[in-house]
């Protein structure tokens, strides 16, 4: 059970818009720690692909953005590509587990 | 660039313990104003954060691991010790700058992962 909450798995067809949503509490997103997200293909490590809630990496396109409200946080993808199919993970921190969190992941299909 | 590349071995039996290391190279871990940490993934699982350390020593661990894990940092290297590993401790661990701000934690690079089983 992850302290971050994500769905196990979204899809959507080529040119699409998803999103993948983040749900925290009041001790880690709710209580204003930034939220990041990491795409992950099959056997690589983990990419960096927006930090601080809504900021892009150098080198990721633009048609993919965060946002955070509350106690929740979201990524959306516009335009989808094939490129696109990963594991999508979020990442806050936790003040009462004084820990580094993530969330469960979620796969992206493009259909 | 920054590059980080883990090693150690590949297999371990149960009830002993883990250890592995990770070599920084393109930035001076004694210079750095981040930390360096380790996250594992279970096979067909998520990602845990483990415990993150900054050049002056000083350490943060995952509550849940704490009591069997250590982390040290030496010249450009770091390392991971986790003590009275079992089956569940089997993972692709993972080393990783984590850049520390006000209520901002994140890890900007990583390592390609070394993939640790236990087992007898």
């Amino acid at each position: 059970q992850s302290v971050l909450t994500q769905p196990p798995s979204v899809s959507g067809a080529p040119g699409q818009r998803v999103t993948i949503a983040c749900t925290g509490s009041s001790s880690n997103i709710g209580a204003g720690y930034d939220v990041h997200w990491y795409q992950q293909f099959p056997g690589t490590a983990p990419k960096l692909l927006m930090y601080g809630n809504n900021n892009r990496p150098s080198g990721v396109p633009d048609r993919i953005s965060g946002s955070k409200s509350g106690t929740s946080a979201s990524l959306a993808i516009i335009g989808l590509q094939a490129e696109d199919e990963a594991d999508y993970y979020c990442q806050s921190y936790d003040s009462s587990l004084t820990a580094v969190v993530f969330g469960g992941g979620t796969k992206l299909t493009v259909l | 660039q920054l590059h980080l590349q883990e090693s150690g071995p590949g297999l371990v039996k149960p009830s002993e313990t883990l250890s592995l290391t990770c070599v920084v190279s393109g930035a001076f871990i004694r210079d750095s104003t981040d930390y360096w940490g380790w996250i594992r993934q279970p096979p067909g699982k998520g990602l845990e954060w483990i415990g993150s350390i900054y050049s002056s020593g000083t350490t943060y661990y995952n509550p849940s691991l704490e009591s069997r894990v250590t982390i040290s940092v030496s010249e450009n290297q770091f390392s991971l010790r986790v003590r009275s590993v079992t089956a569940t401790d089997t993972a692709v661990y993972y080393c990783a700058r984590l850049r520390y701000r006000l209520y901002f934690y994140d890890f900007d690079w990583w390592g390609q992962g070394a993939l640790v089983t236990v087992s007898s």
